[in-house]
């Protein structure tokens, strides 16, 4: 068990809809990452927050938005939903945002879009 | 932009034997952090081994060990001793250190079979 949580575990829905992920980060860690699994793109970053604020973005879609809030907890939110959106959303999170520190994983969640 | 290549889409390794999967990646940077993560069925990512460009001395954990080669670009993965529950996907990534980039970029990963 890597500290960090992930809502809901599995989430299927249909195309036009809008999801919202959420992550909890292990005790103490201040910086988020989003990534995204999916068998075309493999693992790719989406964007990272540090203690409420972006930090960095990736390959992250206009559709998708994320934030980072005072507890520390961050959501994603994914809008007008396509079939290729189906993947594996993974948060991590690390201590402190920096180049040193490891980034600790949580379980995924499994959105399947129909 | 940083790229990680795994050339090895799938390998198998006898229970007890060892095993070696490759990495390479392309950068301009000289400093740089480099990480293998394993992702069992479970599909959870968790963390093998990290390597600190900076540092000659290749990392070891346990029964995992890299070899870097820094000038080569190659950072290769070895399974000593593979016990059953080592059956996984295996990622290869790559952290920049300059500020502001410390996503992971990952490889497109070896599915490693460990045969009883």
């Amino acid at each position: 068990d890597s500290g960090v949580t992930q809502t809901p575990k599995h989430l299927i829905t249909a195309t036009g809809q809008r999801v919202t992920l959420r992550c909890s980060p292990r005790s103490g860690d201040l910086s988020v990452y989003w990534y995204q699994q999916s068998l075309d793109q493999g693992l790719q970053f989406l964007i990272q927050y540090y203690n409420g604020e972006e930090r960095a973005k990736g390959n992250i879609l206009e559709r998708f938005s994320a934030q980072q809030f005072p507890d520390l907890h961050s959501e994603l939110n994914l809008s007008s939903l396509e079939l290729g959106d189906s993947a594996l959303y993974f948060c991590a999170s690390s201590a402190a945002g920096q180049p040193t520190d490891t980034q600790y994983f949580g379980p995924g969640t499994r959105l399947t879009v129909l | 932009a940083q790229t990680v290549t795994q050339s090895q889409p799938e390998m198998s390794v006898q229970e007890a034997e060892t095993v070696t999967l490759s990495c390479t990646y392309d950068t301009s940077e000289s400093d740089y952090y480099l990480f293998w993560y394993k992702q069992p069925p479970s599909r959870q990512m968790i963390l093998v081994i990290r390597q600190e460009a900076y540092k000659q001395q290749n990392a070891t954990e346990n029964r995992f060990s890299v070899n870097f080669q820094k000038a080569a670009k190659s950072f290769s993965l070895k399974i000593s001793d593979s016990q059953l529950g080592d059956a996984a996907m295996y990622f290869c990534a790559y952290r920049s250190s300059v500020t502001g980039s410390y996503q992971l970029t990952f490889g497109k990963g070896t599915k490693l079979s460990v045969i009883p």
